[in-house]
């Protein structure tokens, strides 16, 4: 069965340096999402994107954050300048055209900043 | 904004029924979802409802009432598995049509023998 994959699993990270996080969605699908989610927390939006372009971001996606599609599989987050607060699971999702009510989530990548 | 209430724990006996109810108050509302997350691992979907009423899926079901905020989650024939935390989520309404669940926090389920 098709699945979202994240690279690294787990990533440790001194403050104000950059991070990218790595995902690869199901391939046909169109969609596709960052969350976040702090320990013992909320899963958080974070961005949608969409034919190339950023649709929606959350007030977290601040300009520290940005997102690309590098070529036709690939799929990164990247933060700039990272912070304490920035320490989380990270998740990737995507939706296919059809369906877009039905996101499929990668395994995450923890985040520590130190 | 919106609100989302659930109940933080629930236990209940492999092979039986439980209800996972969950509340919502929303300035406006485009629909609900419903995500399993084990500890440690990614959401997984489970059921988006836009209508009144109750869908089937398996053993799980979701049922939905607009005019009242109010959703619940039914599993059935518990399994141990099944132990996890369920997200209760609207589809946030500032967001046109984009299908963005805002998660609540999410009512962590024990199932035990």
């Amino acid at each position: 069965e098709p699945e979202v994959t994240q690279t690294p699993s787990h990533q440790v990270t001194q403050m104000g340096q950059e991070v990218i996080l790595r995902c690869v969605p199901i391939s046909n699908h169109l969609y596709f999402y960052w969350y976040r989610q702090i320990l013992g927390q909320k899963v958080e939006f974070l961005v949608s994107f969409y034919n190339n372009e950023i649709s929606e971001k959350s007030e977290i996606f601040d300009d520290q954050f940005s997102v690309e599609r590098p070529d036709g599989s690939n799929f990164t987050l990247k933060i700039r300048s990272t912070k304490l607060e920035d320490s989380a699971m990270y998740f990737c999702a995507s939706s296919e055209l059809g369906r877009p009510h039905e996101q499929y989530f990668g395994p995450g990548t923890r985040l520590t900043v130190t | 904004g919106q609100n989302i209430d659930q109940p933080t724990e629930m236990t209940a006996t492999e092979g039986a029924i439980v209800q996972i109810n969950c509340t919502y108050q929303t300035s406006g509302f485009n629909g609900l979802f419903w995500y399993q997350q084990h500890a440690g691992e990614a959401p997984t979907f489970l059921s988006y409802n836009v209508l009144d009423g109750l869908e089937e899926k398996g053993r799980f079901s979701s049922f939905l009432s607009r005019s009242k905020g109010y959703s619940y989650l039914l599993l059935k024939e518990l399994q141990m598995k099944d132990s996890a935390s369920y997200l209760c989520a609207v589809r946030d309404p500032q967001r046109g049509g984009s299908y963005i669940p805002t998660f609540g926090r999410g009512t962590s389920l024990i199932v035990h023998p």
